[in-house]
C-alpha cells in the first residue's frame, strides 16, 4: 500500500509564530496533494489542493496567505502556518494521489498534525 | 455544489451483530465515486469501500458492504460481524469523476457518525 507520512505529529507553538507541517508520499509519486483541517468532533475541512510545481488552489474562506502551500516535488508538500494565533489550533491532515493515469486516484491520508497554539 | 449528509450522529452495535451507517448526497452529476472512510482513534483516516457510480453491482469487502441507490442517492454501509475494532468515526465522502469534469480529485466529507461497539 501507498504511505504518507506528516511531520511532525504534534507541535506546540507560541502565537505570532510561524509552524511549517511536511507531508510526503513515502513509497509513490503524488502529482496532487491536498491540506485538511479538522477540529475535534468534526469532519474533514479542505483546505486547499496542491499540484506540483504550480500554485495551490485554496477553498473559499481559508486564507492563503496564512497557510502557505508549497509542492516542490512530487513526493512533499508543506503547509505552513504563518503568524499562528490560538484559533489555528487544529489537527491538519494531508492526503496525496498517485499519478497512475485512470480515473480512480486513491487518496492515501498521511497520519496527521495536531497543531497547538498557546 | 456536492453535498453529503450523515443523519446518524452516534451508533451502537452489539459485539458480532451487524448496523448500517447512513448517508444521502446531493450531485447533478452522473459519474462520481462514493466512499466510506473510518478514522479510529490514532486519527488516521482509513479506505474501507468504494464505489463507481456506473456500476450496479454494490460494492464488498469481507464484512463491509454497501447499499448503493442511485436514483435515491443514498449510499449505507453495513457492517457485519461487528468486532471492537470497528470502533471509529465513519465518513461518507463523494468524489466526482476528474474525467467527466473539472478534472478534480477532492473529496467532499459528510459530518461523520461514531460507531461504537458494545462487547
Amino acid at each position: 500500500g501507498a504511505v504518507v507520512s506528516q511531520h511532525p505529529s504534534r507541535v506546540i507553538c507560541k502565537s505570532g509564530t510561524s509552524v511549517k507541517i511536511e507531508c510526503r508520499s513515502l513509497d509513490f509519486q503524488a502529482t496532487t496533494m491536498f491540506w485538511y483541517r479538522q477540529f475535534p468532533k468534526q469532519s474533514l475541512m479542505l483546505m486547499a489542493t496542491s499540484n506540483e510545481g504550480s500554485k495551490a488552489t485554496y477553498e473559499q474562506g481559508v486564507e492563503k496567505d496564512k497557510f502557505l502551500i508549497n509542492h516542490a516535488s512530487l513526493t512533499l508538500s508543506t503547509l505552513t502556518v504563518t503568524s499562528a494565533h490560538p484559533e489555528d489550533s487544529s489537527f491538519y491532515i494531508c492526503s496525496a494521489t498517485r499519478t497512475s493515469g485512470n480515473s480512480y486516484n486513491e487518496q492515501f491520508f498521511g497520519p496527521g498534525t495536531r497543531l497547538t497554539v498557546l | 455544489a456536492q453535498t453529503v449528509t450523515q443523519s446518524q450522529p452516534e451508533m451502537s452495535v452489539q459485539e458480532a451483530e451487524t448496523v448500517t451507517l447512513s448517508c444521502t448526497y446531493d450531485t447533478s452529476e452522473s459519474d462520481y465515486y462514493l466512499f466510506w472512510y473510518k478514522q479510529p482513534p490514532s486519527r488516521q483516516m482509513i479506505l474501507v469501500i468504494r464505489q463507481e457510480a456506473y456500476k450496479q453491482q454494490n460494492a464488498t469487502e469481507n464484512r463491509f458492504s454497501v447499499n448503493f441507490q442511485k436514483a435515491a442517492k443514498s449510499f449505507s454501509l453495513k457492517i457485519s460481524d461487528s468486532q471492537l475494532g470497528d470502533a471509529a468515526m465513519y465518513f461518507c465522502a463523494y468524489r466526482r469523476d476528474p474525467y467527466s469534469g473539472a478534472g478534480s480529485y477532492q473529496l467532499t466529507f459528510g459530518k461523520g457518525t461514531k460507531l461504537s461497539v458494545i462487547p
